[in-house]
Parts: structure tokens; C-alpha cells; sequence
């Protein structure tokens, strides 16, 4: 069983460009959740997807973010009209659809540079 | 409010020593809690967790956590250290019922030697 997959592991972008960045989920996991590690810091919660719909994105800023979690294919977070300060490593974790006190499973993350 | 608080930003051990990685918490609401290990450039790695039932929990490499409610906290132990345990490690609580986002410590980074 293929782990938490993420791509690109790495990406740059110029200041002003658009950042998509891909997650694929453990297989039979329905439920993707997206965090942000700056330097020297723990994880931030952004953003919790179940197929098609948004459950909580009450840690995602308000402009220039959003995530989506198709019926078909990978949850992208896509970040529109980079910042030096959205540098940072976005991780995305899984977990299965029983609603019991599953543990969520991360991928490696995207370290995103913003030039 | 949720919160999860890691004292120490490091903790040096010498190897075949005890560790101990410190963990509070400050939740309203039955905790579900979490311990991570990530190494340099790498996602993060499940380690153990506690949701009910027995205090002391055992998990991955030899790690263990005992969940105390009266000083809410969940260390993180393991009676001998390895050089390879060397790493950063996160202390997390699950908030809004089972299925709901994370809240991380701040990362204690381990360091062992040889």
C-alpha cells in the first residue's frame, strides 16, 4: 500500500506566479488535510477535504488560496500570485473514512521557494 | 482555546541513556493525542497515539508515552537512546471530534550522541 504522494517534492516560483501543488492519498483514505511548516516552526492546519467538498478551511488565508479535492484524481492547494513569505514545506495528510479516532498519515511535502 | 505546548526546544541525551521528550496540552473535551518524528527534509512519521483505555502507550522504534490527565501532558520515552533517534519530534491534539485537523507543538529537536 502506497504511502501519502505528494509533487512536486520541490518547486520555485518567481514572486507574482501561480503554485499548484499535488496530493494523492493513501489508498481507501477519503480524507485529505493540508498544513504549512514555516522554517523553525511546528505544522499549521489549513485546510480538511473530504471527495468534492470542503470541511474546514478555517486556517487557510482568505485570498490567494485554494484547495479542492476532486472526485477524480489528487487534492491540489494552489496558491495565486506567490509571496516570498508563502515559502515554506506543505504537507498533506490522509486518513481513512470511518469516523473513529483514525490516525492521519503525512506525505513527504512540496518545499515551495518563492524568488 | 486548543493548544499544545513542547518546553523544550532540544533535548541532548547521550546514547543507551533514558529520554524523555516533553508534552502539554490544554483541550476542552476528551484529548486524542499524537506523537510525530520528522527528519531533515522529510514528512512526518507517526510514532504512537493515545485516544482511551491504558495510560502508557507503546509505539514505533521502542517509543512509549504516558498519558496523564491530572498534569495534562504526554511525554514522549524510551528507556534507551540511539544515535538514529536523532531527529525532530511533534506532540499533536486532534480537536473537533474524531475526524478533525491537528494542532502541533512546536517541535522538540533530539539530538544524541554517540
Amino acid at each position: 500500500n502506497a504511502g501519502v504522494m505528494q509533487n512536486p517534492r520541490h518547486l520555485v516560483r518567481r514572486r507574482g506566479q501561480e503554485a499548484r501543488l499535488r496530493c494523492s492519498p493513501m489508498k481507501g483514505h477519503s480524507h485529505v488535510y493540508w498544513y504549512r511548516q514555516l522554517p523553525e516552526e511546528g505544522l499549521k492546519f489549513m485546510v480538511y477535504l473530504q471527495k468534492e467538498n470542503i470541511i474546514d478551511e478555517s486556517g487557510m488565508p482568505k485570498e490567494r488560496f485554494s484547495a479542492e479535492f476532486p472526485k477524480e484524481g489528487p487534492s491540489i492547494l494552489r496558491i495565486q500570485q506567490v509571496v516570498r513569505g508563502d515559502s515554506a514545506a506543505y504537507f498533506c495528510a490522509s486518513s481513512p473514512p470511518r469516523a473513529t479516532q483514525e490516525t492521519q498519515y503525512f506525505g513527504p511535502g512540496t518545499r515551495l521557494l518563492v524568488l | 482555546a486548543q493548544s499544545v505546548a513542547q518546553p523544550e526546544d532540544q533535548v541532548n541525551v547521550a546514547e543507551g541513556n533514558p529520554l524523555t521528550v516533553k508534552c502539554t496540552y490544554s483541550v476542552s473535551g476528551n484529548p486524542y493525542l499524537f506523537w510525530y518524528v520528522q527528519y531533515p527534509n522529510r514528512g512526518l512519521q507517526f510514532l504512537l497515539k493515545y485516544i482511551t483505555g491504558d495510560n502508557l502507550v507503546k509505539g514505533s522504534y521502542g517509543f512509549e508515552a504516558e498519558f496523564n490527565k491530572s498534569q495534562t501532558s504526554f511525554h514522549l520515552k524510551k528507556p534507551s537512546a540511539l544515535v538514529s533517534d536523532s531527529a525532530l519530534y511533534f506532540c499533536a491534539v486532534r480537536v473537533g471530534g474524531s475526524q478533525g485537523n491537528l494542532i502541533f507543538g512546536k517541535g522538540t529537536k533530539l539530538s544524541v550522541k554517540p
